[in-house]
């Protein structure tokens, strides 16, 4: 699992409330992402992060947003859940930007489902 | 499970045959490239990869071919295990200069090893 911890592993909300899914990493590793994945979607970019309090975003961001404030911590926060926001989120982490000769290492994901 | 198993292709094999997995890319300027394993109810979980400059690589019972002229990738398992039943995708580097957000994901296949 490569010290990757997601918390918690299984949630159910309600539309309209805020949500936050918590990554741990042990490894020490510079670059963190989130990803989301979806039936008949491969896995897409939410947002990544090359250091603390360094962040972009991915593919589809909009209605996420992100903070690193350490190196072993990266928190993906849902400010208002949506239906469409049910997903399994997974956090990766890279020693050097993903895709540059470096393969992304993924936790076990967080279920989230949104009444 | 938390897979994408629903939509994906299959791909059923004998057990102690050899599996072959295909993937066709979309850049021809990809330089890097990934093969991953996903189990139900976990996260992507490496299992090789490849550069351009190369068009083989091995591991252990493991294959990748990249075919950069018709951009075809392929992920060989030798004498196939009931533990490699799951699904497989493969991932390329299409930003060209780093980045996480230059990984795309291919939707997978699911592979059944029958005994």
């Amino acid at each position: 699992d490569a010290g990757i911890t997601q918390s918690p592993r299984h949630k159910v909300t309600e539309t309209g409330t805020p949500v936050t899914l918590r990554c741990h990493q042990t490894e020490n590793h510079r670059y963190m992402y989130w990803y989301r994945q979806d039936p008949g979607h491969g896995l897409r970019l939410i947002h990544y992060s090359y250091g603390v309090k360094d962040t972009d975003k991915g593919e589809v961001s909009d209605g996420y947003s992100v903070s690193r404030s350490k190196t072993e911590d990266f928190l993906l926060t849902l400010e208002s859940a949506t239906s469409s926001q049910t997903s399994v989120y997974f956090c990766a982490i890279s020693e050097r930007a993903g895709g540059t000769n470096s393969p992304l290492h993924f936790g076990n994901g967080t279920r989230l489902t949104v009444t | 499970g938390e897979n994408v198993g629903l939509h994906l292709p299959t791909l059923s094999v004998q057990e102690g045959d050899n599996s072959i997995i295909n993937c066709a890319y979309s850049n021809s300027a990809s330089d890097y490239f990934i093969w991953y394993k996903q189990e139900s109810g976990k996260g992507p979980q490496f299992i090789i990869d490849i550069r351009s400059n190369m068009d083989k690589r091995q591991g252990q019972r493991v294959t990748v071919l990249l075919n950069k002229t018709v951009k075809h990738l392929s992920l060989q398992i030798a004498a196939t295990q009931p533990g490699d039943s799951a699904v497989y995708f493969c991932a390329e580097n299409i930003g060209g200069g780093g980045g996480a957000d230059g990984l795309t994901f291919g939707k997978g296949t699911h592979l059944i090893i029958q005994p």
